[in-house]
C-alpha cells in the first residue's frame, strides 16, 4: 500500500462552521505533513509531524489546528475560516525526517487533496 | 535558507520531441532534490530524486534529471514527449542542514501538442 488517503475530497463550509480534514497512511511513515495550495501556485508547507509530535508550524493562524492521534492518522481541524482560506489542502507522508543512514533522502508521498471552499 | 527556482512558467513541446524543464536551487547543506508532477485537481506524484551518486537520475514514466553541482541545477528531461505528459511540474528541495522542510519551486506547466 503506497497511498495517502484524504477525506473528504471536497468540502464547503461557512465561516462559523467547524470541520475536520482527515489523512491516513499505512506505509509505516513516521513523518506527516499538511500543505496548502492555491490555484496555479506551489504547495506551501503548514505543519510537519515527526513521530506524532508537532515538529514545524509555519506560523499558521490558530484557526487551523493539526492533530496526530497515531502514527497512521493526521487531522486538520478548521474553525472560523475566512474565504481566502479556500484552497487545495494536501497531506503527505515520508519514511522519516531522516533516512536510515541519517541522510534526508526520503521523498514525500502525497494524497489527492481536499478541495476546501469557505463561503 | 533553502530555495528552488523554476524560471519558466510554461514549456511547449511537440509530441515526440525531447523536453527539458529547468530547476535551480540554493541550499546551505547538501541538496536533496525531487521532481513531482501534478495533474488537474489532483495531488502530487513523485517522479524522481537525487540524493547522492550518479548525476543522471532516472525516474517514472521515462523521465530523468541531471544534477549539476557547479550550476546548482536539476533539470528534468525526457527524450520523447507524450501528449499525456502535459501537466504541472514542481521541483523541490530538502536542505541537508534543515531536516524537515521540503520546499517547492513555483511550478512549470508543460504542454505537449500532438
Amino acid at each position: 500500500d503506497t497511498e495517502v488517503t484524504q477525506t473528504p475530497k471536497h468540502l464547503v463550509m461557512g465561516m462559523t462552521n467547524k470541520k475536520s480534514l482527515k489523512c491516513e497512511q499505512h506505509m509505516g511513515h513516521r513523518a506527516m505533513y499538511w500543505y496548502k495550495q492555491k490555484a496555479k501556485k506551489p504547495p506551501e508547507l503548514m505543519f510537519v509531524y515527526s513521530y506524532e509530535k508537532l515538529s514545524i508550524n509555519e506560523s499558521v493562524p490558530s484557526r487551523f489546528s493539526p492533530e496526530c492521534p497515531n502514527s497512521s492518522l493526521l487531522n486538520l481541524h478548521l474553525h472560523a475560516l475566512q474565504p481566502e482560506d479556500s484552497a487545495l489542502y494536501l497531506c503527505a507522508s515520508s519514511q522519516d525526517l531522516f533516512g536510515r543512514d541519517g541522510a534526508m533522502n526520503t521523498e514525500a508521498f502525497f494524497g489527492q487533496g481536499t478541495r476546501l471552499t469557505v463561503v | 535558507a533553502q530555495s528552488v527556482a523554476q524560471p519558466e512558467d510554461q514549456v511547449n513541446v511537440a509530441e515526440g520531441n525531447p523536453l527539458t524543464v529547468k530547476c535551480t536551487y540554493s541550499v546551505s547543506g547538501n541538496p536533496y532534490l525531487f521532481w513531482y508532477v501534478q495533474y488537474p485537481n489532483r495531488g502530487l506524484q513523485f517522479l524522481l530524486k537525487y540524493i547522492t551518486g550518479d548525476n543522471l537520475v532516472k525516474g517514472s514514466y521515462g523521465f530523468e534529471a541531471e544534477f549539476n553541482k557547479s550550476q546548482t541545477s536539476f533539470h528534468l528531461k525526457k527524450p520523447s514527449a507524450l501528449v499525456s505528459d502535459s501537466a504541472l511540474y514542481f521541483c523541490a528541495v530538502r536542505d541537508g542542514s534543515s531536516a524537515s522542510k521540503i520546499i517547492f519551486g513555483s511550478g512549470t506547466r508543460l504542454s505537449i501538442r500532438p
